[in-house]
């Protein structure tokens, strides 16, 4: 199985902040790899596919990018309503597998 | 653009089963790819299985096999998941999604607790 590790865990950031988070395979996932939000008591959504393809209807300051085993997701400037979760998943392999998640709480 | 309507919350026993049902609605099921994912409490996602399209076939993660099927009810659009012999690490929210673009999920229902008691 593809273990994707996210780095850091959880972080602590201020509105307008530009925040930067980590995601890393196990083996070569080519550009396979999708982030998602998830607010408490929500499900998850969508954000970008593809490594660094934004899906419609997300923000622009959601951006991807990576290749291979190392992948990055940047909000460039953190909006109130971007505290949440997010996690990477990559979709190379059977099972598909995701990271651990990274937390962006309020400083 | 699909919405997913899934069942209600489940108390179960352990060693019994639990049959989670997930309504789609804006497509026939026929045309989508449907996924089963879990979420334990407080911690993160975890992918059970899901329609193949390149091989016609339903795949399921090898930690669920023997345990878990997935079936569809095309007359309904009603996708369901039953997980037998329940264990309390089961207890889990449940969640259908849709595979899209290379097998990321969008979009998914709104989650089924699932909690395994004794």
């Amino acid at each position: 199985d593809i273990q994707m590790t996210q780095s850091p865990s959880s972080l602590s950031a201020s509105v307008g902040d530009r925040v930067t988070i980590t995601c890393r395979a196990s083996q070569s996932i080519s550009m396979y790899l999708n982030w998602y939000q998830q607010k408490p008591g929500k499900a998850p959504k969508l954000l970008i596919y593809a490594a660094s393809i934004l899906q419609s209807g997300v923000p622009s300051r959601f951006t991807g990018s990576g290749s291979g085993t190392d992948f990055t997701l940047t909000i460039s400037s953190l909006q109130p309503e971007d505290f949440a979760t997010y996690y990477c998943q990559q979709s190379h392999n059977s099972p598909l597998t995701f990271g651990g998640g990274t937390k962006v709480e309020i400083k | 653009q699909v919405q997913l309507v899934q069942s209600g919350a489940e108390v179960k026993k352990p060693g019994t089963s639990v049959k989670v049902s997930c309504k789609a609605s804006g497509n026939s099921l026929t045309e989508l790819s449907m996924h089963w994912l879990r979420q334990a409490p407080g911690k993160g996602l975890e992918w059970m299985g899901g329609f193949d399209p390149e091989h016609g076939d339903t795949i399921y993660a090898q930690k669920f096999q023997g345990r878990v099927t997935m079936t569809e009810d095309t007359s309904t659009d009603t996708a369901y998941m039953e997980l037998t012999r329940l264990r309390s690490d089961d207890t889990a929210v449940y969640y259908c999604a849709i595979a899209v673009k290379r097998r990321c999920f969008d979009p998914w229902g709104l989650g089924t607790l699932v909690t395994v008691s004794s």
